[in-house]
């Protein structure tokens, strides 16, 4: 069964600190993807990236950049100079590429709460 | 395009009564499904459907009802709420075989009392 851990529920930075969100999952499958999502306080769910298992060079977007390891199921996110506009609650996501429709399902991790304090 | 809309916002039910959540999407996607996220809890799964007149049960699918009758819309049923259904809900979709981003509705909170 697959799943996706996120050991830290809580992170409270200053501005312009870097920050980098853990994500831990586990699959059986081979081919797989992973997501991370961002929910800021309005309460929708914004995409912010997807990688597919067998990519695994390491993407910057801005000041986010996402760090993919096989080789310890890891898929964390760096927010660099955070802004209090990052506050929000970042999830990140696998979904399985065998077994049909049921493996588009997208398994959450429970969210890491943010706060960028001015 | 308005994406995937969901309504209503905002919902409180007493323990019984029946309601229908409303999805829908205009870009012709496939596959659409329905989650619910609690305090702590990440977001779970209820149902999903691939396609017109084709839905399945996720993770945590007693106490709801599906169908699908067109390819743009996928209401959600409580057919007898209970307080343990007190929940955000959030209704996605997708294209099959893309393997894309799966594009959220802005999700109904639903309080239960």
């Amino acid at each position: 069964a697959q799943k996706v851990t996120q050991a830290q529920t809580e992170i409270s930075v200053v501005e312009k600190e870097d920050v980098t969100l853990d994500c831990v999952y586990e699959t059986r499958d081979t081919t797989y993807y992973l997501f991370w999502y961002k929910q800021p306080p309005s309460g929708e769910l914004v995409f912010l990236i997807r990688r597919n298992s067998f990519d695994e060079q390491n993407e910057i977007s801005g000041r986010y950049s996402w760090n993919f390891q096989k080789s310890t199921s890891s898929f964390n996110f760096t927010i660099t100079a955070s802004q209090v506009v990052d506050s929000a609650v970042y999830f990140c996501a696998l979904s399985e590429a065998t077994g049909g429709g049921s493996n588009y399902k997208l398994t959450f991790g429970k969210g890491t709460l943010l706060t960028v304090n001015p | 395009n308005a994406g995937v809309t969901q309504t209503p916002k905002f919902q409180v039910l007493k323990t019984g009564q029946s309601m229908t959540l409303q999805c829908a999407q205009d870009m012709n996607h496939e596959y659409m499904s329905w989650y619910r996220q609690d305090p702590g809890m990440g977001l779970r799964l209820i149902h999903y459907s691939v396609g017109a007149g084709i839905t399945d049960q996720g993770e945590v699918p007693n106490g709801y009802n599906v169908s699908r009758s067109t390819t743009e819309d996928f209401p959600l049923r409580l057919l007898s709420a209970a307080p343990s259904q007190t929940s955000v809900y959030f209704c996605a979709s997708s294209y099959l075989g893309r393997r894309d981003e799966q594009y959220f509705g802005p999700g109904t909170r639903l309080t239960v009392t």
